[in-house]
């Protein structure tokens, strides 16, 4: 168990629709990472966020957003869904801004019909 | 294009053979490499950090080392709990981790 929670560990949902994702990260680490991975694309960064403020985006959508509260837990939202979402989202958290062990959830597997 | 390529994509070894797998990385500014362990529907599971040319590191049977180009992961006589999925990656100097395609590693009794 790497510390890091993400719920709900499984969603389906249609075309179309608007869904979030919810990740508490370790005690103590103020980075949360969101990544995606497909059977395709592999595992591919989404978006960083340092103690509330965004620090690093990657391959995001723009029908894509995220935010860190601050308790720190992230959501991850995820709107006007296409089938081509469908996907194991991780989330990931470390101490500190980078160059550390970045701690990765059990993920949500999130099947668009 | 910072890129993380990982050989081979699959790998088929019997319990006791060992192997190495390898990771090469054109990643400009590399902070880190990064080697992890995923097994089938779980997240990564952290196996080791590398942060300059030559460092080596070890736990169990797997000893990870890294290069300027490339990093190896070695497994010295693999048991069947072995099998997982290994995964490389780079951390660019914005701290996103690339990561490779990973290698499937099967160990047979």
């Amino acid at each position: 168990d790497s510390g890091v929670t993400q719920t709900p560990k499984h969603l389906i949902t249609a075309t179309g629709q608007r869904v979030t994702l919810r990740c508490s990260p370790r005690s103590g680490d103020l980075s949360v990472y969101w990544y995606q991975q497909s059977l395709d694309q592999g595992l591919q960064f989404l978006i960083q966020y340092y103690n509330g403020e965004e620090r690093a985006k990657g391959n995001i959508l723009e029908r894509f957003s995220a935010q860190q509260f601050p308790d720190l837990h992230s959501e991850l939202n995820l709107s006007s869904l296409e089938l081509g979402d469908s996907a194991l989202y991780f989330c990931a958290s470390s101490v500190g801004r980078g160059r550390e062990t970045q701690y990765f959830g059990p993920g949500t597997r999130l099947l668009v019909l | 294009e910072d890129q993380v390529t990982q050989s081979p994509e699959a790998l088929r070894l019997q319990e006791g053979e060992s192997s190495s797998l390898n990771c090469s990385y054109t990643v400009s500014g590399l902070r880190g490499l990064f080697w992890y362990r995923q097994d089938p529907g779980k997240g990564p599971e952290f196996l080791f950090t590398l942060y300059s040319a030559g460092e080596e590191k070890e736990k169990e049977r797997l000893k990870a080392t890294l290069t300027k180009k490339e990093s190896f992961l070695h497994i010295t006589a693999p048991k069947p709990e072995d099998s997982a999925t290994y995964l490389c990656a780079g951390e660019d100097q914005g701290g996103k981790l690339i990561f490779g395609q990973g290698t499937e590693l099967s160990v047979k009794p």
